[in-house]
């Protein structure tokens, strides 16, 4: 079975820009959830989607944004890029709304210039 | 009421030595404890994963153990081999997952050869 999988894996954009990134999840999980990774900060929650529905959100501003389509891919949208948002953005899916373990895929790293 | 505090920030061990990683929690709720392992380029995978009812777990080289009256649990790897070297990071969250996962800063640690 294949894994996670994120598009691109690497982005270079500009200040003010904005990004979409893509997550396709293990087949048959229905929940995805977003992280943003940066040096020191670890993992910092951005939301989590089921059957298309935002279930929970972490702390970012409005300019980080998401969706989920009804075969369970995601996508995660940053607008107005700063240069605080450069990172690994990772996408992480689980079977179902309630199950623990979450498998992660390989990250989008984002550089803003 | 929601961190988990992780530490050392980084660790150096010598082979064959024992490497530990200590976590703490604070919110009482949380009931599942899992650790990452997260290698250069490539996303967290899941290690080793415990629940409260028990003290500690095994699997191979690696053990949590799990202080319920403190708060705290920790990883150990036996006899570290240079392959162990990664960023660990731990998690908490609580059974049937009605709200995210937390997760620890992580340790970035580096065995000698």
């Amino acid at each position: 079975k294949a894994g996670v999988t994120q598009t691109p894996r690497y982005l270079i954009k500009t200040r003010g820009q904005q990004v979409t990134l893509s997550c396709s999840p293990i087949s048959g999980h229905r929940s995805v959830s977003w992280y943003q990774q940066t040096p020191g900060q670890g993992l910092q929650f951005l939301f989590e989607y089921f059957s298309e529905t935002q279930r929970n959100k972490g702390n970012f501003p409005g300019r980080f944004s998401g969706r989920q389509f009804s075969n369970s891919r995601s996508e995660m949208n940053v607008s107005t890029l700063e240069l605080g948002d450069s990172a690994l953005y990772l996408c992480a899916s689980s079977l179902g709304a309630h199950q623990e373990t979450q498998y992660f895929g390989p990250g989008t790293r984002l550089l803003v210039l | 009421q929601q961190q988990v505090k992780q530490s050392p920030q980084s660790l150096i061990v010598q082979k064959g030595g024992i490497s530990i990683i200590n976590c703490a929690y604070e919110n009482t709720a949380f009931d599942y404890f899992p650790w990452y392992q997260q290698f250069p380029g490539k996303g967290p995978a899941l290690l080793i994963a415990i629940r409260p009812d028990v003290s500690e777990k095994k699997e191979g080289r690696f053990t949590i153990s799990f202080n319920k009256s403190a708060k705290q649990f920790s990883l150990h790897i036996m006899d570290s081999q240079p392959g162990d070297s990664a960023t660990y990071f731990c998690a908490a969250s609580k059974r049937n997952r009605d709200d995210k996962i937390i997760f620890g800063k992580g340790t970035r640690l580096h065995i000698l050869p």
